[in-house]
């Protein structure tokens, strides 16, 4: 997981608080990813960036709002937090639809 | 709609024997299939993906089959090594829509 970070490592909500996540990359990599875990259902992409200033929806966007405001860093907002949203939340990085690299992951705990 | 599927959740497999890890995807779009490992609290890491035109890719002790036929991929560890216990993800990507299998679990029993 060297050049990919992931802040916070843990956290609890209440719901409906709002909170960001954040991925650091010191890769250069112009691809960025931010993908759920759930148990029994693999990863699931949220949203993506293919560059400085872009986004785009993945496969379970709702509920999420991304920024990539600067090439290094990819944000993952929640506004309202559900408890649909308890989850491991991993961010990933790489130069194409190719190999990805992944952070060590952040658990989010939802009550 | 589970277009990427590992249908064992788990399996066991004495040391210095064969590992093999299947995965079933119904896209026939996705043109990119890849593999990671994931030890617990941590990210994924890549281990060995292979192109839609090719059938096979070797790297040391991995080997990935892709039979696009069946719509089928595999992953053989040869041989396994008790350090290879841990959860496998199989993905299949086309452009930048890569979906995951919900992963097996590798025991590899000294």
């Amino acid at each position: 997981n060297a050049g990919v970070t992931q802040t916070p490592k843990f956290r609890v909500l209440k719901t409906g608080q709002s909170m960001t996540l954040l991925c650091a990359q010191d890769m250069n990599h112009e691809y960025m990813y931010w993908y759920r875990q759930d148990p029994g259902m693999g990863l699931r992409l949220i949203h993506y960036s293919v560059g400085e200033g872009t986004t785009a929806k993945g496969e379970v966007p709702d509920g999420y709002n991304v920024s990539r405001l600067k090439k290094q860093n990819f944000l993952l907002g929640l506004e309202s937090a559900a408890p649909s949203q308890t989850s491991v939340y991993f961010c990933a990085l790489g130069q194409s639809q190719e190999t990805q690299y992944f952070g060590p992951g952040t658990r989010l705990l939802v009550l | 709609d589970q277009q990427v599927k590992q249908n064992s959740p788990s399996l066991s497999v004495q040391e210095g024997r064969i590992s093999i890890l299947n995965c079933d995807y119904t896209n026939s779009m996705f043109d990119y299939f890849l593999w990671y490992k994931k030890y617990p609290a941590e990210g994924p890491t890549f281990l060995i993906s292979i192109s839609s035109i090719k059938d096979k890719n070797e790297d040391g002790r991995f080997t990935v089959f892709l039979n696009k036929s069946a719509k089928h991929l595999s992953l053989h560890i040869v041989p396994s090594q008790p350090g290879d216990s841990a959860v496998y993800f199989c993905a299949a990507s086309v452009g930048n829509d890569m979906r995951f299998g919900a992963g097996t679990r590798l025991t590899v029993k000294p």
